[in-house]
C-alpha cells in the first residue's frame, strides 16, 4: 500500500496563476483532509471532506476550493495564488470521524512558493 | 494567544541525552493528547497518543499529561540520533471530530553523535 500521495512535491507559481493538487489514498479512507504548515503556525486545516461528493470549509479556507468526486482523491485548488500561499500543504485521510477513534495518515507534502 | 503553544526549538542535545518536550494549552476542555514526529521533507506520524491525564510509556517514548497545568510533556530515553525531528503536539476535545484537532507548532530536535 502506498497510502497517501501527493502531486506534485514541488511547484513554483507566479502571483494570480492557478493550480491544483492532488492527494490520492489507497486505504479506502472516508475521511480526508487538507493543511498547510508554516513556520510558528502549525498544522492548519484548509478543507476536508467527510465522503466523497463532500466537503467542508476549515480553519484557513479562503483562497482555496477543493473536490471529491472520487473517494480516494482529494483535490486543492488555488484560483489565483498570492504570496501568502506559500507554504507546505499536507493531505491527510482517516477511518474515523473522531479525533480519538482512529489516526490521521499524512501525505508527503507538496512545497509551494509563489513569487 | 494561542490555543496550543510548543517552544519551536531548535533544541540540540548530545546522543544518550534524555530529552524533554512540553506544550502548554488554554481549552480546558482538551483530553486526548497526541505527539507526532516529522521528519524533514516528511509528513506527519503519530508517535504516541494519552488521555485525560498521567503517563503512557511506549519503549524509549513517555507521554505525560498534567491538566491541572494544562501542560503536556513527551520524554526520550537514551536519544539517538535517528530521533532528529520536528515534534508536534496536537489536542482534541472528547468526541470531537478529527476536523477539530489543535496542532502545535512543533520543536525541532537535533540529536548529535
Amino acid at each position: 500500500n502506498a497510502g497517501v500521495t501527493q502531486t506534485p512535491k514541488f511547484r513554483v507559481l507566479k502571483t494570480g496563476q492557478s493550480m491544483t493538487l492532488l492527494c490520492a489514498q489507497d486505504m479506502n479512507h472516508e475521511y480526508m483532509y487538507w493543511y498547510r504548515q508554516d513556520p510558528g503556525m502549525g498544522l492548519r486545516l484548509i478543507h476536508y471532506s467527510v465522503g466523497e461528493g463532500t466537503t467542508a470549509k476549515g480553519e484557513v479556507p479562503d483562497g482555496y476550493n477543493v473536490s471529491r468526486l472520487k473517494k480516494q482523491n482529494f483535490l486543492l485548488g488555488l484560483e489565483s495564488a498570492a504570496p501568502s500561499q506559500t507554504s507546505v500543504y499536507f493531505c491527510a485521510s482517516s477511518y474515523s470521524r473522531l479525533a480519538d477513534q482512529e489516526t490521521q495518515y499524512f501525505g508527503p507534502g507538496t512545497r509551494l512558493l509563489v513569487l | 494567544q494561542k490555543e496550543v503553544e510548543q517552544d519551536p526549538g531548535p533544541l540540540s542535545v548530545p546522543e544518550g541525552a534524555i530529552v524533554s518536550l512540553n506544550c502548554t494549552y488554554s481549552n480546558s476542555a482538551f483530553q486526548y493528547f497526541m505527539w507526532y514526529r516529522q521528519y524533514s521533507r516528511k509528513g506527519p506520524e503519530l508517535l504516541m497518543y494519552t488521555y485525560s491525564s498521567g503517563n503512557k510509556e511506549d519503549g524509549r517514548f513517555t507521554a505525560q499529561v498534567d491538566k491541572s497545568s494544562k501542560y503536556i510533556s513527551l520524554f526520550i530515553r537514551d536519544s539517538q540520533p535517528s530521533d532528529s525531528a520536528t515534534y508536534l503536539c496536537a489536542m482534541s476535545e472528547p468526541y470531537s471530530s478529527a476536523s477539530k484537532i489543535i496542532f502545535g507548532s512543533g520543536t525541532r530536535l537535533s540529536i548529535r553523535p
